[in-house]
């Protein structure tokens, strides 16, 4: 199994929408996790934390199952410019080794 | 926030010849640093993690004599691509942890490096 396992899309979403994904992790030791965007050909940028309890950043929510290893990211209302990749990142905290998962490309259309 | 500037943004050379990528934490002291390197619409890969006043550690199947690392202070990382080749070309990024900050990595702006 992957340590971290994203599907790669791309989802083709109309503006407006609500968009969830998803990321399987393998270690269940992992205490840290986040989401991260990249914009093509730029480097990834890092859009919340995800905390146990689960949080919101105005249109961007992130959830955290522990007992099933996965994290979420629902974003609502969806804009044009929301188009990106969207990372799932785990923190390997005995190493301090963050582990990226491979992304998920997001298309919004007008 | 945590600001991490990677310099040169992009570089074309010549085959045989050796690039410099520096990376710098401007507003925090990072002990570590780590640099990835990214193929067209793949993930980051992990190259090698930069420790301040010792050496790098290498992830499996990055050549050390190939990709030299220096991390001399607090502030500075610096990634050469030695005798690079065309197959050396790819989007490299540096990383650093600023534990204040959201908990979080910060990313350079990543090198784009050609080889011709």
């Amino acid at each position: 199994r992957k340590e971290v396992e994203q599907d790669p899309g791309p989802f083709n979403v109309p503006e407006g929408a609500t968009v969830a994904f998803n990321c399987t992790y393998s270690n269940s030791a992992s205490q840290s996790f986040f989401w991260y965007r990249q914009d093509c050909r730029k480097e990834p940028k890092l859009l919340m934390s995800v905390y146990s309890s689960g949080n919101e950043d105005g249109r961007f929510t992130a959830q955290l199952n522990r007992a099933s290893q996965y994290i979420s990211l629902l974003i609502r209302d969806s804009k044009l410019s929301d188009s990106a990749t969207y990372l799932c990142v785990v923190l390997d905290e005995r190493d301090d080794k963050i582990i990226f998962g491979k992304g998920t490309r997001l298309h919004i259309l007008p | 926030g945590a600001v991490v500037s990677q310099h040169p943004s992009w570089v074309i050379c010549k085959s045989g010849t050796s690039v410099k990528i520096e990376c710098r934490s401007l507003d925090f002291q990072a002990t570590t640093m780590f640099w990835y390197r990214q193929f067209p619409k793949q993930s980051l890969m992990l190259m090698a993690t930069s420790n301040e006043g010792s050496k790098a550690t290498y992830e499996q199947g990055v050549e050390k004599d190939k990709f030299l690392i220096n991390h001399a202070s607090l502030t500075l990382s610096t990634l050469t691509v030695t005798s690079a080749h065309p197959e050396d070309s790819s989007f490299y990024i540096c990383s650093a942890r600023d534990y204040g900050y959201r908990y979080g990595y910060t990313f350079g702006s990543g090198t784009r490096l050609t080889v011709v």
